[in-house]
């Protein structure tokens, strides 16, 4: 079956603390798409990352990290020097179907918070 | 460019009353898809438009629920009649169609959120 799972439901941190969020997936499919996506207050659904399974390379965008690795079927986000403006909430999704990336299975989400 | 906007807001209504939700995606996109996320869990997937024709609707609840994209542009998702169980918000996200795959993200709207009664 597939899932995602985020077994942090809620993280809360100082600022300019480095903060990991926990993905992991279940896949039956050797292809498949892993998504980050951010809920600031405002609401809105925010890309920051696709990455394909048959792309394990870490991948770095200014203080943002990710950590892909098939063998523990992990997909995990970090945020280095975390700064208040980085309080939201944080899903992971998986994709199985490698022409349909569109439609997504979500985890539960995880609430940061970046205290002053 | 304009992003995916969705109206209203916020909807209260009582349970038996009939609401419909509106979605309109980024110009251009022909991929529509709605998604529910209900009482904190995680979001799911209800449906997929490719233009106006219903690719995938599978995620859709019961037979209360009804969307429809007329034109291939806007779309609206009505639900009649609302149940307590509804609640939630719900999403809808459009991305562009390259004419092979759906491989271009999903750009999300704000969300309606929905709350009965």
């Amino acid at each position: 079956a597939q899932k995602v799972t985020q077994a942090q439901t809620e993280i809360s941190v100082v600022e300019k603390e480095d903060v990991t969020l926990d993905c992991v997936y279940e896949t039956r499919d050797t292809t498949y798409y892993l998504f980050w996506y951010k809920q600031p207050p405002s609401g809105e659904l925010v890309f920051l990352i696709r990455r394909n399974s048959f792309d394990e390379q870490n991948e770095i965008s200014g203080r943002y990290s990710w950590n892909f690795q098939k063998s523990t079927s992990s997909f995990n986000f970090t945020i280095t020097a975390s700064q208040v403006v980085d309080s939201a909430v944080y899903f992971c999704a998986l994709s199985e179907a490698p022409s349909n990336t569109g439609k997504l299975i979500f985890g539960q989400g995880t609430t940061l918070q970046v205290k002053p | 460019e304009a992003g995916v906007t969705q109206f209203p807001s916020h909807s209260v209504i009582e349970k038996g009353q009939t609401v419909t939700l509106r979605c309109d995606p980024i110009s251009g996109h022909d991929n529509l898809y709605w998604y529910r996320r209900v009482m904190g869990k995680e979001i799911k997937f209800l449906l997929h438009f490719v233009k106006e024709s219903k690719q995938d609707e599978s995620g859709m609840p019961n037979n209360r629920f009804l969307a429809e994209r007329t034109g291939g542009t806007y779309s609206t998702l009505k639900v009649q009649p609302a149940e307590l169980e509804d609640s939630g918000v719900y999403f809808c996200a459009s991305s562009h169609w390259d004419g092979s795959s759906y491989n271009s993200p999903l750009h999300f709207g704000n969300g309606t959120r929905l709350t009965v009664t």
